[in-house]
């Protein structure tokens, strides 16, 4: 079946590393997305990709870094630059040109912790 | 400023009963789409339905429905016949422009229901 698996659900991060959460997608999407979630808030973008080799920053990019080498990947690095990454991350994607009408496909998340 | 205000954090209803989530925006955009999502303790995103601004009619799927009111920009939630299964926290998110090329989505901080037997 077609979809997007983010990997590993749950990470524990020391303080001072880099960590990189995967997202893989075999939906044919062109454009990926990644959110992040913290509790009692919405979801806030970190970065997007419209096609390979391209990406831009969203609203909260700030400690956060992409790659984009493949259609169906584009992980996301937690630096540790990122001063507050306790988190749950989401990673979406979307079909460009075909129509509106469902938005994004999300991934099943993975939840970040600092310890 | 906000775009998507959700201002009910948390909503109780019985069993069968039907629920309505508020969900408002704020766009200067003719063309925008409007979501609600559906995220159970698991985590994941689940899509519930959709509503274009150019939609005459409210977009019905199911047990939910949309309560779409553009000159008040509003774009409330109705759940019909509750269910336990029901119980989440939902998001309302907006697209600004027609969606043919790229989507960036918006979303509200959300409502928790919770359904009671």
């Amino acid at each position: 079946d077609g979809g997007i698996t983010q990997s590993p659900k749950y990470l524990f991060r020391k303080e001072g590393q880099n960590v990189t959460l995967s997202c893989e997608q075999n939906l044919n999407h062109d454009a990926m997305y990644w959110y992040r979630q913290d509790p009692g808030q919405g979801l806030r973008l970190i970065y997007y990709s419209q096609i390979v080799n391209d990406f831009q920053k969203g609203d909260i990019a700030e400690g956060y870094s992409v790659s984009r080498e493949k259609k169906e990947s584009f992980p996301l690095t937690v630096t540790s630059a990122q001063k507050n990454p306790t988190a749950f991350y989401l990673c979406a994607s979307t079909q460009r040109g075909t129509g509106s009408n469902y938005g994004y496909t999300f991934g099943s998340g993975t939840r970040l912790t600092v310890v | 400023a906000q775009k998507i205000t959700q201002t009910q954090p948390g909503m109780f209803v019985q069993e069968k009963e039907a629920v309505t989530l508020d969900c408002t925006y704020d766009t200067s955009d003719q063309s925008y789409g409007l979501f609600w999502y559906k995220q159970p303790s698991s985590g994941e995103m689940i899509f519930l339905i959709y509503q274009g601004s150019y939609d005459e009619q409210n977009a019905t799927e199911g047990r939910y429905s949309l309560n779409f009111q553009k000159a008040r920009k509003s774009a409330n939630l109705v759940i019909s016949a509750s269910q336990l299964g029901d119980s989440a926290m939902y998001f309302c998110a907006m697209r600004e422009g027609p969606g043919t090329g790229f989507q960036k989505l918006v979303f509200g901080t959300g409502t928790r229901l919770l359904v009671s037997p």
